[in-house]
């Protein structure tokens, strides 16, 4: 069964480093999604991605986060300079179609991003 | 971001016994509901997607209902195995998730 592939699995950066978290979404899905999990809190919305453009972005997403699809295949999140909150798991998904609200999203395992 | 609710945090449930919690969300400008069943060190796994009010959903032993009015699902788990044991994730979608904090489930042998 196809599968969303995020890679790396853990990274670990010094605080005001720049960090690019890497996704690899589901052939045919033409939607992305970033959430992340900081330890002990519920899951978040970042962005949702569709045709080049960020279509939906939470608060948490400022100005130093950026996301970009550089590729056919790639889905990238990039954190400019990172600071100690940021230390969280980021999961990738995607979908089919979004306006249709009854596609499930296929998540990857998660990268966890430590920031020292 | 919707505010959506799950109780209880944690259950523990005996081999073989049928468990159910709870996922309360707005019942305003609702569009669907997810369920997401979640392991240790994988990735979430969609469950259920369901949509209108009344709705019943089974997949195996699990199965989820949805009342929209008042606003919550109920997901079931009928004859607990140990495979079962995760944290079971509901969210409401109105084109991007927002997700409840989990019930985690562990079935004891």
């Amino acid at each position: 069964e196809p599968e969303v592939t995020q890679t790396p699995s853990h990274q670990v950066t010094q605080m005001g480093q720049e960090v690019i978290l890497r996704c690899v979404p589901i052939s045919n899905h033409l939607y992305f999604y970033w959430y992340r999990q900081i330890l002990g809190q519920k899951v978040e919305f970042l962005v949702s991605f569709y045709n080049n453009e960020i279509s939906e972005k939470s608060e948490i997403f400022d100005d130093q986060f950026s996301v970009e699809r550089p590729d056919g295949s790639n889905f990238t999140l990039k954190i400019r300079s990172t600071k100690l909150e940021d230390s969280a798991m980021y999961f990738c998904a995607s979908s089919e179609r979004q306006l249709d609200s009854n596609q499930p999203q296929h998540f990857g395992d998660g990268t966890r991003l430590s920031i020292l | 971001i919707l505010n959506v609710e799950q109780s209880p945090q944690s259950l523990h449930v005996q081999e073989g016994d049928s468990t159910n919690f709870t996922c309360s969300f707005p019942s305003s400008n609702f569009y669907a509901l997810h369920w997401y069943r979640w392991e240790t060190a994988k990735s979430p796994e969609a469950l259920f997607v369901m949509t209108l009010n009344g709705d019943e959903k089974k997949k195996g032993r699990i199965s989820a209902t949805l009342n929209t009015k008042e606003g919550y699902s109920y997901l079931y788990i009928k004859g607990s195995q140990p495979e079962d044991s995760a944290t079971y994730l509901c969210a409401s979608n109105d084109y991007k998730l927002s997700f409840g904090a989990g019930t985690t489930v562990t079935v004891r042998a």
